[in-house]
């Protein structure tokens, strides 16, 4: 079964506007919740990171999250893109304490 | 410092070839990851080690040998591949159970 759920492949935004990328995760006791970003041909960099506690967690480069258990979301948010931040995007979840389990990932394209 | 080193960054073999990939962190992490990325699509998991020992084998074919010679580093040892096996492998580390950081990955083309 699917564990984590990012339903757009591919967004494109405007230089300045603000962004939400979305993922949703299967049911687990503790999440433990990551946005990861890949530029082509590069490893992935660390966004940010949820284990517990406050629920709006900051990262890096302006990106915020906000862990919502209700909907199982933890969807990833910047107030203004900038064009450097056009890469795909992952989602991903701890699964059995070892095995790290990533979404389909979204491509952000950014318009000048 | 948070790095993860892998060499070579490219690679190019045969068939037929015998190649390492290798994969070096500083970090005292005790959990080390290969994973595999295909075009377009999220990485998948292969192999994990934790305190220099295999613990998880997602039913990796047998051309792919992975071996932890000690806690800062992570070889993956390559043999006889098929051309589909062309794709960027990754190597991540983390503390267990904690949040993975990965190098930069190495772009395997078999020919």
């Amino acid at each position: 079964a699917q564990s984590v759920t990012q339903p757009d492949i591919h967004i494109t935004v405007s230089e300045g506007a603000s962004l939400e990328l979305r993922c949703n995760y299967s049911y687990g006791a503790t999440p433990y919740l990551f946005w990861y970003v890949q530029s082509p041909g590069q490893g992935l960099q660390l966004l940010l990171k949820y284990f517990s506690g406050d629920t709006l967690v900051q990262g890096i480069k302006g990106f915020e999250a906000e862990f919502k258990r209700s909907q199982s979301s933890f969807n990833l948010r910047k107030p203004s893109v900038h064009w450097s931040d056009a890469a795909e995007y992952f989602c991903a979840k701890i699964q059995g304490a070892q095995k790290l389990v990533f979404g389909q990932g979204t491509r952000l394209t950014i318009n000048p | 410092d948070t790095e993860v080193t892998q060499t070579p960054k490219h690679l190019v073999m045969g068939m037929t070839n015998k190649k390492s990939l290798k994969c070096e962190q500083h970090m005292g992490h005790r959990a080390m990851y290969w994973y595999k990325q295909k075009a377009k699509k999220p990485p998948e998991l292969m192999f994990v080690y934790s305190y220099e020992k295999l613990s998880i084998n997602e039913s990796v074919p047998s051309r792919f040998s992975p071996e932890c010679p000690n806690s800062s580093l992570l070889n993956l040892h390559l043999h006889a591949l098929q051309p589909e096996d062309s794709a960027l492998y990754l190597c991540a580390s983390s503390l267990v159970g904690a949040e993975a950081f990965f190098g930069q990955g190495t772009r395997l083309t078999v020919v």
